[in-house]
């Protein structure tokens, strides 16, 4: 079946520039999460959504970041005026959300790069 | 405060060779959620196993198994008989009952020699 998607998959920008990272979780999966991975670092929570509840935001490291989610389903992750540290790969997972099935199926990432 | 420690950076081990990948948790909170996630160089993390707080039963599926003991907050990971295509990073992670946040440890690499 289809699994997480994301896109583009690789994004070279220059600073200061703004940029728009897309997730298409898993259909039916009610929980999404965003993530940022650095070279050679764990995976550091950004934001998580669940369902039309307000989103968990405590990840976020500036208010350069955002992110939304239409209708429950598509996620996209802004980053404004980018910075030569926000260079990593962004991830994002679904999970069905449900209390004892927290499992998160992840997406390929997006490789940021900025210049 | 919660926090998942892999102390094994890289492991290299030759082909055939069981290898132990060790995870240490801390949390305060009673009921909470073990994991261990796959990242093979293609980058694409594969979820592998979840384990709750109060199951402290030890799994095993083929060559892989999990050993989880609350008295040392320890859930590794044991492979057996490693194969090639086992080379990977593997995270271990930790999510509690209260908050959405899953914390993950910062990754072992292992290299299956052939």
């Amino acid at each position: 079946g289809a699994g997480v998607s994301q896109s583009p998959s690789n994004k070279v920008t220059e600073k200061g520039k703004d940029v728009e990272l897309r997730c298409d979780p898993i259909s039916g999966h009610t929980a999404l999460y965003w993530y940022r991975q650095s070279l050679g670092q764990g995976l550091e929570f950004l934001i998580y959504f669940q369902g039309n509840s307000a989103p968990d935001k405590s990840g976020l490291p500036s208010d350069r970041f955002s992110a939304e989610r239409t209708g429950g389903s598509v996620s996209t992750l802004t980053i404004q005026r980018t910075q030569q540290e926000d260079s990593a790969v962004y991830l994002c997972a679904s999970s069905p959300g449900q209390p004892w099935d927290y499992e998160q199926y992840f997406g390929p990432g997006t490789r940021l790069t900025v210049t | 405060a919660q926090k998942v420690t892999q102390a094994q950076t890289e492991i290299s081990v030759v082909e055939k060779e069981d290898v132990t990948l060790d995870c240490v948790y801390e949390t305060r909170d009673t009921t909470y959620y073990l994991f261990w996630y796959k990242q093979p160089p293609s980058g694409e993390l594969v979820f592998l196993i979840r384990r709750n707080s109060f199951d402290e039963q030890n799994e095993i599926s083929g060559r892989y198994s999990w050993n989880f003991q609350k008295s040392t907050s320890s859930f590794n990971f044991t492979i057996t008989a490693s194969q090639v295509v086992d080379s990977a990073v593997y995270f271990c992670a930790l999510r509690a009952n209260t908050g959405n946040q899953f914390y993950f440890g910062t990754g072992t690499s292992l290299t299956v020699i052939p």
